[in-house]
């Protein structure tokens, strides 16, 4: 159990355009959603908590106009990096809170920006 | 000083041997704590979680935990090639459900 997929695995686009990217938790409830960003060689950095049916919870210096974040259901969430640019190209990962604090991670998405 | 701190290594063991990372963390009202295995380009995994003092084992995994001490530990028995990771420590700081994750570990086993 506690799956979590992440759509697409990879997605490259060119610069001022958005891009959307989708976390479902498989076979499990998740009434929290976490979006993280890894640049090469560096720690996972928290971008934004995410709890179903309200709004997201940005962490300082994440631009919550810039990434936008939807948790639909208790099942999906989305992240949308509008305006990309290349200094937005990362690995961004989701994760889905179970219980006790437990989050499991989704496979990551890979954005190049050009 | 940072909140989850981590050696970041890499520490080296030759295979059959034990790996044994550590994890000290600042915040005293911590209440959750946990083990994330990264592979290189891949997303985190749980490996390992413990919530109460003393030892958690889970087949070649022991997390051990000293809430006096604020510190937690992982040792993985019989290393294998295969757990040649970077390994993650997170915590709980029981302000809401975020994880607060120390930079990581590098964990290399010689064949």
């Amino acid at each position: 159990g506690a799956v979590v997929s992440q759509h697409p695995s990879w997605v490259i686009c060119k610069s001022g355009t958005s891009v959307k990217i989708e976390c479902r938790s498989l076979d499990f409830q998740a009434t929290t959603m976490f979006w993280y960003r890894q640049f090469p060689k560096q720690s996972l950095m928290l971008m934004a908590t995410s709890n179903e049916g309200s709004k997201a919870t940005y962490e300082q210096g994440v631009e919550k106009d810039k990434f936008l974040i939807n948790h639909a259901s208790l099942t999906l969430s989305t992240l949308t990096v509008t305006s990309a640019h290349p200094e937005d190209s990362s690995f961004y990962i989701c994760s889905a809170s179970r219980q006790e604090y437990e989050q499991y991670f989704g496979p990551g998405t890979r954005l190049t920006v050009t | 000083q940072k909140e989850v701190e981590q050696n970041s290594g890499p520490l080296s063991v030759p295979e059959g041997a034990i790996a044994s990372l550590n994890c000290t963390y600042s915040d005293r009202v911590s209440q959750s704590f946990f083990w994330y295995r990264q592979y290189s380009g891949k997303s985190p995994e749980l490996i390992m979680s413990i919530y109460s003092n003393g030892d958690k084992e889970d087949g070649r995994f022991t997390a051990q935990l000293n809430k006096a001490s604020q510190y937690v530990s992982l040792l993985i028995r019989d290393s294998q090639p295969s757990d040649s990771a970077t390994y993650l420590c997170a915590v709980n700081q029981g302000y809401g459900n975020k994880l607060v994750f120390g930079a990581g570990t590098i964990l290399r086993v010689k064949s």
